[in-house]
């Protein structure tokens, strides 16, 4: 099983500034299929990145995803307001599929 | 546009088996170009994947679950469904549908989620 290690736990940020998450993996992720979700309290997991840098239909351009192997990250530009949430990064290569345990960002 | 809602029991007992349901709208769930599945998150924890289903019938479970897991899935409804038997306290959680693009969920990650439906385990 792959573990997914993300970090930090919590970011804490303001408006406009840049936000970068990590996802570290224990074993090579398959053919990069490594995922990055978005979740607001109450929400289901919102699509933003798969195939590590391919972002989802309709996510904005200042969501990027990087990386390959065992190390990913997602960043985020500049923080719109509605961007403080929480952030998953999933594999997607190998059964069982794993997520990591989330990097929280909230607003400074 | 596609949509997936859960439907079962809100409180289940200790020992018992969940049968939860899900229904997909606006697309049907006969498509050989798609994947369907069950995840959960227990309050205030991380997500976990319980098991996928092809249109063909075959199923993935996780192994963590698979002693006590069922993943089936009824086109004439489109509908599929989820059964997890003997459970306990360690299974509450918000228990979720989604939809996957491909013939296999190593394809894409699932980009169509239900709401999501909250099970307690009480004892």
């Amino acid at each position: 099983e792959i573990v997914l290690t993300q970090s930090p736990g919590t970011l804490s940020l303001s408006p406009g500034e840049r936000a970068t998450l990590s996802c570290r993996a224990s074993q090579s992720v398959s053919s990069s299929h490594l995922a990055w979700y978005q979740q607001k309290p109450g929400q289901a997991p919102r699509l933003l990145i798969s195939g590590a840098s391919s972002r989802a239909f309709g996510i904005p351009d200042r969501f990027s995803g990087s990386g390959s192997g065992t190390d990913f990250t997602l960043t985020i530009s500049r923080l719109e307001p509605e961007d403080f949430a929480v952030y998953y990064c999933q594999q997607y290569g190998s059964s069982p599929l794993t997520f990591g345990g989330g990097t929280k960002v909230e607003i400074k | 546009q596609l949509q997936l809602q859960e439907s079962g029991p809100g409180l289940v007992k200790s020992s018992e088996t969940l049968s939860l349901t899900c229904t997909v709208s606006g697309g049907s769930i006969s498509s050989s170009s798609y994947y369907w599945g069950w995840f959960r998150q227990p309050p205030g924890k991380g997500l976990e994947w319980i098991g996928s289903i092809y249109q063909s019938g075959s199923t993935y479970y996780n192994p963590s679950l698979k002693s006590r897991v069922t993943i089936s899935v009824d086109t004439s409804k489109d509908q599929f469904s989820l059964n997890l038997t003997s459970l306990t306290a360690a299974d509450t959680a918000v228990y979720y549908c989604a939809r996957g693009a491909g013939s296999t969920i190593f394809y894409n990650p699932p980009d169509y989620w239900g709401q999501g439906t909250l099970v307690t385990v009480s004892s």
